[in-house]
C-alpha cells in the first residue's frame, strides 16, 4: 500500500516559518508529481502547490506565492513544503498528496490518487 | 464568480440516486477540461473517486465501485457525478477539481446526506 505520512506541522506565530515533511514508501516516488493540499478548519479543499518528478516544474496557488516554497529529495523518497511568513489565515491541516501533474503520462493525468492524514499548521497571535 | 461552484448540501435515501453538480464559471468550457471527483468522510483524509473528461477519456479511481460514475452537461457547463446505489457509507463530502490556468482548483464541496 502507498504510505505518505506528513510531518512538522505545529504552533507558530504570524510572521513566522515552519517546513512540513512527507516521508513516502511502497510506490517509485521519482515517477509522480506530488503536491500539498490544505483544508482550512470546518473548509473545503484548497491545492497550494505541486512540483513535477524532476523539480523542473513547479506551481503555487496565488496566495502563499513568494512565502512557500515546494521541493523533493527523490533519493529520500521524501517531499516538503518551507513556508516562511505564516499569516492566521494559513491555519489548515496540510495534506500531503500523490500527483496534481499539469499533464497526462502513462494513464495518469493529474489526479490525487493517495494522500497522507495530514498534518494541522497553526498560526495565532 | 468561483471558477468552480458546486451546492453546499445533497440529501437522498438509501438504495436512491444521488447527482452532484459542479458548475464552471461560464467563460470556461466543461467540454474542455477533466473533472476530477473526490471523497471525504468525516475525519478521514480525501479519497481519490474518478476523472471524467469524456466517454473516451475517463479513469475510476483504485477499487472504486461501478456505481460512481461521471459526465457532463453541456447546458448547465457542469461537471456531474452520479452515484447510484446509495449506502450508509457514501455520506460524505464530495469535491470536483479541474487543472486551471496552471493551478488546481477545487469547488466549495457538497456534503451528501443519507437519509
Amino acid at each position: 500500500d502507498v504510505q505518505l505520512v506528513e510531518s512538522g506541522g505545529g504552533f507558530v506565530h504570524p510572521g513566522g516559518s515552519l517546513r512540513l515533511s512527507c516521508e513516502t514508501s511502497d510506490f517509485t516516488f521519482s515517477a509522480y508529481w506530488m503536491s500539498w493540499v490544505r483544508q482550512a478548519p470546518g473548509k473545503g479543499l484548497e491545492w497550494v502547490a505541486n512540483i513535477g518528478k524532476d523539480r523542473s516544474e513547479k506551481y503555487y496557488v496565488d496566495s502563499v506565492e513568494g512565502r512557500f516554497t515546494i521541493s523533493r529529495d527523490n533519493a529520500k523518497n521524501s517531499l516538503y513544503l518551507q513556508m516562511n511568513s505564516l499569516r492566521v489565515e494559513d491555519t489548515a491541516v496540510y495534506f500531503c498528496a500523490r500527483g496534481g501533474a499539469s499533464y497526462c503520462s502513462n494513464g495518469v493525468c493529474g489526479e490525487f490518487d493517495s494522500w497522507g492524514q495530514g498534518t494541522l499548521v497553526t498560526v495565532s497571535s | 464568480q468561483p471558477v468552480l461552484t458546486q451546492p453546499t448540501s445533497l440529501s437522498a435515501s438509501p438504495g436512491a440516486s444521488a447527482r452532484f453538480t459542479c458548475t464552471l464559471r461560464s467563460d470556461i468550457n466543461v467540454y474542455s477540461y477533466r473533472i476530477y471527483w473526490y471523497q471525504q468522510r468525516p475525519g478521514s483524509r480525501p479519497r481519490y473517486l474518478l476523472r471524467y473528461k469524456s466517454d473516451s477519456d475517463k479513469q475510476q479511481g483504485f477499487g472504486v465501485p461501478s456505481r460512481f460514475s461521471g459526465s457532463k452537461d453541456g447546458t448547465t457547463n457542469a461537471g456531474l457525478l452520479l452515484i447510484s446505489g446509495l449506502q450508509s457509507e457514501d455520506e460524505a463530502d464530495y469535491y470536483c477539481a479541474i487543472w486551471y490556468s496552471n493551478t488546481w482548483v477545487f469547488g466549495g464541496g457538497t456534503k451528501l446526506t443519507v437519509l
